[in-house]
């Protein structure tokens, strides 16, 4: 079955602090995302890669950066965390060439005080 | 750009009794249409998708959705509720010969009531 890890369901971090949010699919997909869940905002696209090292930037990416280096595993960062990225995150996997569904992992909810 | 509503926030329904969840999408050729439910505590889960042919589709968990063109509408609907559907439901659009990234609405949260 079809499986999308991300390490941490729940994170509480300082001001400032740089943090990682780690996704792992073990799907082979090309295409990977990271999305920011609020409540009654939906879910907003933070950044997406099509390929190792290949990254695009999504709706809101302003405080994000990310990483892949391996085909499995897309990172997320956030530099210096604000009290305003208090939020859950979703990562996503899907495959190449089509309009095909996402892959959800159970979400990381991040707390920045 | 492609953009989806889900004009209502929260819906009631008692259990046993049918559901219907609106969506309406803005987009000017053929849409790619999914639906998704997340569980409280999960991660979203495919329902059903539309790319093309018969415009009503048929998904896990009893769900059906009719694609139609007219109304811009993409309705998700299942014929008796069950207490465990009591989720937030999510319709998305993904556009044709584009990137493929869809663009969800912002939700509807499913009370059911027993």
């Amino acid at each position: 079955d079809v499986k999308v890890t991300q390490s941490s369901r729940y994170l509480v971090k300082r001001t400032g602090e740089k943090v990682f949010l780690e996704c792992v699919q073990d799907m082979d997909h090309e295409n990977m995302f990271w999305y920011r869940q609020d409540p009654g905002l939906g879910l907003r696209l933070i950044y997406f890669s099509y390929d190792v090292k290949m990254k695009e930037k999504g709706d809101i990416p302003e405080g994000y950066s990310v990483s892949r280096e391996k085909k499995e595993r897309f990172s997320l960062i956030l530099e210096s965390a604000s009290t305003n990225q208090t939020s859950m995150y979703l990562c996503a996997s899907s495959s190449p060439g089509g309009p095909w569904a996402l892959h959800f992992g159970n979400g990381t909810r991040l707390t920045v005080t | 750009a492609q953009s989806v509503t889900q004009p209502d926030i929260h819906i009631t329904v008692s259990e046993g009794a049918s559901l219907e969840l609106r969506c309406n999408y803005s987009y000017g050729a053929t849409p790619y249409l999914f639906w998704y439910v997340q569980s409280p505590g999960q991660g979203l889960q495919l329902l059903l998708k539309y790319f093309s042919g018969d415009t009503l589709v048929q998904g896990i968990k009893g769900f059906e959705a009719e694609f139609k063109r007219s109304q811009s509408s993409f309705n998700l609907r299942k014929p008796s509720v069950h207490w465990s559907d009591a989720a937030e439901y999510f319709c998305a659009v993904g556009e044709s010969g584009g990137s493929y990234i869809p663009t969800f609405g912002r939700g509807t949260s499913l009370i059911v009531h027993p």
